[in-house]
């Protein structure tokens, strides 16, 4: 069993398009990350978040933590083709400092 | 942020041999992580991996398996012993890089096992 639910597994979209990954969970979490991973590479951290209903933004990328620290979403604006990857979001449980578990991740696939 | 230089990138292995992987930081690092992921899929822990002490496995790894090394704050190393084709997989080495600042990783290695 999944301590981070992720959702969708898979998504296709246009370019120009938006999207919104979700990453669920019935723990509370210190911290949260989103990682991008491309074919071949290891997987890049995007953002971190610790604080509850914090957002943050990263160009066309927004990242919310839920109020209860349980639950994050990103969310890209005008998808391009460059955005193609497997986002994986990790969280850290309160006690278990550096030792984060991660979520199945969502495949992204976006065509021109 | 740490960079982590790992390899082997690749390789392709004979049944019943092992295979070592070495991650070198960039930085000292407190922690590291050793990981596998089945292309694809998402990542799951096999060990973290102290410096002066014994790595700590997780659930359904052991150390006989997967000896890891830790001499130093920079370095680290994972074998894959006796392998068989179900051990196939891109293993990942990490690094914590203090706090709530999420781990970097190196570049992974994809072992095929024949």
């Amino acid at each position: 069993t999944q301590l981070l639910e992720q959702s969708p597994q898979f998504l296709s979209i246009q370019e120009g398009e938006n999207l919104t990954v979700y990453c669920n969970s019935s723990s509370v979490f210190s911290s949260l990350q989103w990682y991008r991973q491309e074919p071949g590479e290891g997987p890049v951290l995007l953002v971190t978040v610790v604080t509850g209903g914090e957002v943050k933004k990263l160009k066309r990328l927004t990242f919310q933590f839920g109020d209860a620290r349980k639950d994050s979403s990103l969310h890209i604006t005008a998808a391009q083709p460059g955005d193609t990857g497997l986002y994986l979001c990790a969280g850290a449980l309160t006690d278990s400092w550096g030792k984060f578990q991660f979520g199945a991740g969502t495949q992204v696939v976006v065509t021109p | 942020s740490a960079v982590i230089s790992q390899k082997p990138s690749r390789d392709i292995c004979q049944r019943g041999t092992s295979l070592t992987i070495q991650c070198q930081v960039d930085s000292q690092v407190t922690m590291m992580f050793w990981y596998r992921q089945q292309p694809g899929q998402s990542l799951t822990l096999i060990a973290t991996a102290n410096q002066g002490s014994e790595a700590t496995y997780e659930s359904g790894f052991v150390i006989d398996k997967f000896p890891i090394s830790r001499p130093n704050l920079t370095f680290s190393t994972l074998t894959v012993s006796n392998m068989s084709p179900e051990d196939s997989s891109i293993y990942l080495c990490s690094a914590a890089t203090g706090g709530s600042s999420g781990y970097t990783f190196g570049s992974g290695t994809r072992l095929t096992v024949v």
